[in-house]
């Protein structure tokens, strides 16, 4: 069975950072592009980052890029979050998905997320 | 960016019902959407992807259709399980996007 377990969220001031982790289990780690998506509070979903099997290549939407980073362990079957200089804005509900592909990318299994709250 | 926009935003159905919700892409997707389910409190569940395929375990009363820059989630028979909140996504160009989501709630 698919398991992703996020962990690390919490409330964090405006300007400082936070990591987030996502501990996969059930499948073969190594062998899939992973991604974070996010729902703020009430609002639809946000892809958020999105890294390749090896860790080699990452994307991110223009909200983030440049303030989060993805990453990964393959050897931990673990997936992370960096988020850097966070805004209010990023106050959300953080998911790690695990990425499938078949014409498109699209998300197959889903974590049941993490809570980022950014306030003073 | 490619903007996704679903109608309605919400809508009851009666059991036993069929439900449809649409889905409108700025431009052409080529097929590269996934339609998902998310009930209160739960993460959101993959239903359909490449448009038209049905994921494992997912009940057949689901199905998806379109082409181009419009497509479809059809329930064919509202079940009470159903009710939650249902959002398309396009997979194809980079910033993936999802559509605002459709409310759908039991009569």
């Amino acid at each position: 069975e698919v398991q992703l377990v996020e962990s690390g969220g919490g409330l964090v001031q405006p300007g400082r950072s936070l990591k987030l982790s996502c501990a996969a289990s059930g499948f073969t780690f190594s062998n899939y592009y992973m991604a974070w998506v996010r729902q703020a509070p009430k609002k639809g979903l946000e892809w958020v980052a999105t890294i390749s099997t090896s860790g080699s290549r990452t994307y991110y939407p223009d909200s983030v890029k440049g303030r989060f980073t993805i990453s990964r362990d393959n050897a931990k079957s673990s997936l992370y979050l960096q988020m850097n200089s966070l805004k209010s804005e990023d106050t959300a509900t953080y998911y790690c998905a695990r990425l499938n592909w078949e014409q498109h990318y699209y998300f197959d299994y889903w974590g049941q997320g993490v809570m980022v709250t950014v306030s003073s | 960016d490619i903007q996704m926009t679903q109608s309605p935003a919400s809508l009851s159905a009666s059991l036993g019902e069929t439900v449809t919700i649409q889905c409108r892409a700025s431009e052409d997707i080529y097929s590269g959407l996934a339609w998902y389910q998310q009930k209160p409190g739960k993460s959101p569940q993959l239903l359909i992807y490449g448009a038209s395929s049905l994921q494992d375990g997912v009940p057949s009363r689901f199905s998806g259709s379109g082409s181009g820059t419009q497509y479809s989630l059809k329930i064919s028979s509202m079940q009470t399980e159903d009710e939650g909140v249902y959002f398309c996504q396009q997979g194809l160009k980079y910033p993936w996007t999802f559509g605002g989501g459709t409310k759908l709630e039991l009569k």
